[in-house]
């Protein structure tokens, strides 16, 4: 079965902090897909990232990174010098390569940028 | 290319009603997966269709729900009899093949009372 877990419930930081956000993942899947999506307060589902298992080079667009760690099951991502429109719920998810590819989320962080 | 449509954005049923929810997926993407967020629980997959096909509705609650993607229009989540635990976000994303990955629409947010 896969699991995907997101232990920070919550975060708040201040404007221009960079900030961590953790994801573990559980698969038997030799090769899978790993995503993170943002939710901001309007509610729509913002795509960020798809990465491939078999690819584990970090990732990096504008202020945001991707650490994808394959050894210890995780693909942090780190928002550096943080706005307050970074504010929002943000779901890292996990699906197969083959077959229907329906995601299994994690339970979300609600990530808050203070000014 | 408009992305993909969800309406109504909000709708609001009295418990035992029916709740009609549509979703128009991209030009060209022929498969469509439904997604729920309830409250405190995050999003679970509901069911996955191409077109006139069912393919995986391993999600899906046994009763009172049900999904249809015909030849011609739009995707259709059907709730009948809807009770307050059905309250929650429902989103719809669609693909034009999987290598692609899928795209989410806005939302239907479906409000019991």
């Amino acid at each position: 079965a896969q699991k995907v877990t997101q232990a920070q419930t919550e975060i708040s930081v201040v404007e221009k902090e960079d900030v961590t956000l953790d994801c573990v993942y559980e698969t038997r899947d030799t090769t899978y897909y790993l995503f993170w999506y943002k939710q901001p307060p309007s509610g729509e589902l913002v795509f960020l990232i798809r990465r491939n298992s078999f690819d584990e080079q970090n990732e990096i667009s504008g202020r945001y990174s991707w650490n994808f760690q394959k050894s210890t099951s995780s693909f942090n991502f780190t928002i550096t010098a943080s706005q307050v429109v970074d504010s929002a719920v943000y779901f890292c998810a996990l699906s197969a390569v083959q077959g229907a590819q329906k995601l299994v989320f994690g339970q979300g962080t609600r990530l808050t940028i203070n000014p | 290319n408009a992305g993909v449509m969800q309406n109504p954005r909000h709708l609001v049923r009295r418990r035992g009603q029916e709740a009609r929810l549509r979703c128009s997926p991209m030009k060209g993407h022929s498969h469509v997966y439904w997604y729920r967020q309830l409250p405190e629980e995050g999003l679970k997959f509901m069911v996955y269709l191409q077109k006139e096909n069912i393919i995986d509705e391993s999600g899906m609650p046994k009763e009172r729900f049900s999904a249809e993607f015909p030849k011609e229009g739009p995707s259709i989540l059907r709730i009948q009899q809807v009770v307050r635990g059905d309250s929650a976000a429902y989103f719809c994303a669609s693909s034009p093949d999987l290598v692609y990955g899928y795209t989410f629409g806005s939302g239907t947010r479906l409000t019991v009372v």
